[in-house]
Order: C-alpha cells, then sequence, then structure tokens
C-alpha cells in the first residue's frame, strides 16, 4: 500500500504570495495532521482533521488554513507568506482518533521563501 | 501545557556499541503516550517505539528500548547492536490521552551520528 504522499516536494515562493500544499494519506486513514518543521527543530503542530472537520488548531496565524476532503486527502494553505514560513511541512495520517493510534507521515514539503 | 525536552543536540557511537538518548516531559496529566520517532536524511519520519504511560513495563521493538520512569517524567531511548542505517535525527513526542486532538508535542531532536 502507498503511504502518505505529499505534493509538492519542493517549492520557491516570494513574499507576499498563497501557497497550496497537499496531502493524501494511507488508504482508509481518516485523520490527517499538518507539521511545520524549521531547520533545527522539531515538528509544531499546525491542524489535525478527522472526517472532514477541524479538531485541533496549533498557535498558528489566520493566515493558515486548511481543509479535508471527502475522501480525506487535505490542503494546507498560507496566504501572505512570510520569510519566517520557509520550513518542512508535514502530513501525518492515522487510522482514527484515538490517542495510541501512530502517526504515519509524508516526506513532507519543502517550502522556501525569497 | 505539556513540553518535552532533548537536551542532546548530537550524539556519536561506534557501530555495534550501545547509545542511549534522553528525553524529559512536563506535564500534569496522568495518562499519555510517549513516542520515538526517527528521521534519516531522506525526512520521512519514522516511528521507532510507544510507551503507554499507564504501562509500568517499558516498551522494546528489536535493538530499540526505553526506560520510562513516570515520577522523574524522563523516557530515554536506548540502541543497542547500532549500525550505519541508525544514523538520523531522532525526536522524542508526548501525546495526551482523552481530548479533541491527537496532535504530538515534540522535543527539538537528537542528531545520532553512527560511526564505522
Amino acid at each position: 500500500d502507498a503511504g502518505v504522499t505529499q505534493s509538492p516536494t519542493h517549492l520557491i515562493k516570494t513574499r507576499g504570495q498563497h501557497v497550496t500544499l497537499r496531502c493524501s494519506p494511507i488508504s482508509g486513514h481518516k485523520s490527517v495532521s499538518w507539521y511545520q518543521q524549521v531547520l533545527g527543530q522539531g515538528p509544531q503542530f499546525i491542524f489535525q482533521y478527522y472526517e472532514k472537520e477541524e479538531r485541533g488548531r496549533g498557535n498558528f496565524p489566520d493566515r493558515f488554513s486548511a481543509r479535508q476532503f471527502p475522501n480525506y486527502s487535505s490542503e494546507l494553505n498560507v496566504n501572505a507568506l512570510l520569510l519566517g514560513d520557509s520550513a518542512l511541512y508535514l502530513c501525518a495520517s492515522s487510522l482514527a482518533q484515538g490517542a495510541g493510534q501512530p502517526q504515519h507521515f509524508g516526506d513532507g514539503t519543502r517550502l522556501s521563501i525569497l | 501545557a505539556q513540553t518535552v525536552t532533548q537536551s542532546q543536540p548530537e550524539m556519536s557511537v561506534q557501530e555495534a556499541e550501545t547509545v542511549t538518548l534522553s528525553c524529559t516531559y512536563d506535564t500534569s496529566e496522568s495518562d499519555y503516550y510517549l513516542f520515538w520517532y526517527k528521521q534519516p536524511p531522506s525526512r520521512q519520519m519514522i516511528l521507532v517505539i510507544r510507551q503507554e504511560a499507564y504501562k509500568q513495563q517499558n516498551a522494546t521493538e528489536n535493538r530499540f528500548s526505553v526506560n520510562f520512569q513516570k515520577a522523574a517524567k524522563s523516557f530515554s531511548l536506548k540502541i543497542s547492536d547500532s549500525q550505519l542505517g541508525d544514523a538520523a535525527m531522532y525526536f522524542c513526542a508526548y501525546r495526551s490521552v482523552g481530548g479533541a486532538t491527537n496532535k504530538l508535542i515534540f522535543g527539538t531532536g537528537t542528531l545520532l551520528a553512527v560511526q564505522p
């Protein structure tokens, strides 16, 4: 079975632009979470969606938004990009909502802001 | 709020030797999960091992084992018989039980080098 897939792999944008990152979870997984990993730091939680509903939001500005589609894939949108948004964006999926459910990560999207 | 601290930015071990990575956390919750994730240079985060807080027995997965000290809020990872493929960034992570979200709270990571 395919793992979590993210697209694009790399992206270069300039300040003020908008970006959309995409994630396809493992088949059958209904939960998708997004994390931001700045170079040299651990991932920071941005959003979690389960069954197409937002279940959690991290400490990120309103420029960050996300949604989950009926097929459980997800998009992360970031508006008015800042230099500080440069990071690796990771998507993780899990089968269900339970705390013990392991999260499976994708390879990430490397976003560079010029 | 919960926090996770990894005080060793970098560690090095000889092939076939044993190494221990440290992790401490802070929480007022009594039930939670702890995880160790491995992130090789290829970037994909891989689950190494997990521990349920209410279980006193330390988790083991082949060459990987943990030393979970709940009272001390310590969760170290021991890698036995280290292999070149173990070289990676290792992250300790915490997750609450209950609540609306299953978010992971990560430490800053420990970069492990394996010397041949």
